[in-house]
């Protein structure tokens, strides 16, 4: 079973500053990773699919990066409605969720 | 536009049976090849992956919930059903359904709003 495990727990950040968010797989996944995110009350919003692929609707800001085990999501200029938990994803394993505040 | 609307009772009982349903709307459940699953979130915890049932009718499920999960189609409702039996209080959570493309890690594109679901006597 595909352990990922997401860090850190809780990144504090400025509005317009950049944001690493990093996941680790136990095993390769190879490019077989997507980054959600979810505010409070909603349900889970697909950022990035394949690990790089933007969903739908997702602004450029959100990029993601990585294969293998190493993964990052990078949001290159944080507005005020990207502070949420992000979450990765490997078909049938989570990780265990970054939350991004305002510093 | 795909769209899953999640349902069932809100407060179940010890040991008894988690019912839920997932409708589906936008789309035929029975068509393309995607994944149907149900994933579950305790409150102001990470998100748990329960099982899901694909198009042609396999099913996975989390090891840690096989024992106790059943996951089916009703193509004539364009629905599919979570069943979770003797139920404790850790299963109290919000509940989705949503659905996956198969490959690619199997993201899910489209997910319903949720229901909360409390164990409690």
């Amino acid at each position: 079973e595909i352990v990922m495990t997401q860090s850190p727990a809780t990144l504090s950040v400025s509005p317009g500053e950049r944001a690493t968010l990093s996941c680790r797989a136990s095993q390769s996944v190879s490019s077989n990773l997507a980054w959600y995110q979810q505010k409070p009350g909603q349900a889970p919003r697909l950022l990035i699919y394949g690990a790089s692929t933007r969903a739908t609707g997702i602004p450029a800001r959100f990029s993601g990066s990585g294969s293998g085990t190493e993964f990052t999501l990078t949001i290159s200029s944080l507005q005020s409605e990207d502070f949420a938990v992000y979450y990765c994803q490997q078909s049938k394993t989570f990780g265990g969720g970054t939350k991004v505040e305002i510093k | 536009q795909v769209q899953l609307q999640e349902s069932g009772p809100g407060l179940v009982k010890p040991s008894q049976t988690l019912s839920l349903t997932c409708t589906v709307s936008g789309g035929s459940i029975s068509s393309g090849s995607y994944y149907w699953s149900w994933i579950r979130q305790p409150a102001g915890k990470g998100l748990e992956w329960i099982g899901r049932i694909y198009t042609s009718g396999s099913t996975n499920y989390n090891p840690s919930l096989k024992s106790r999960v059943t996951i089916s189609v009703d193509t004539s409702k364009n629905q599919f059903s979570l069943k979770l039996s003797s139920v404790t209080a850790a299963d109290t959570a919000v509940y989705y359904c949503a659905r996956s493309p198969r490959g690619e890690g199997d993201p899910l594109f489209y997910w319903g709003q949720g229901t909360l679901v409390t164990v409690s006597s």
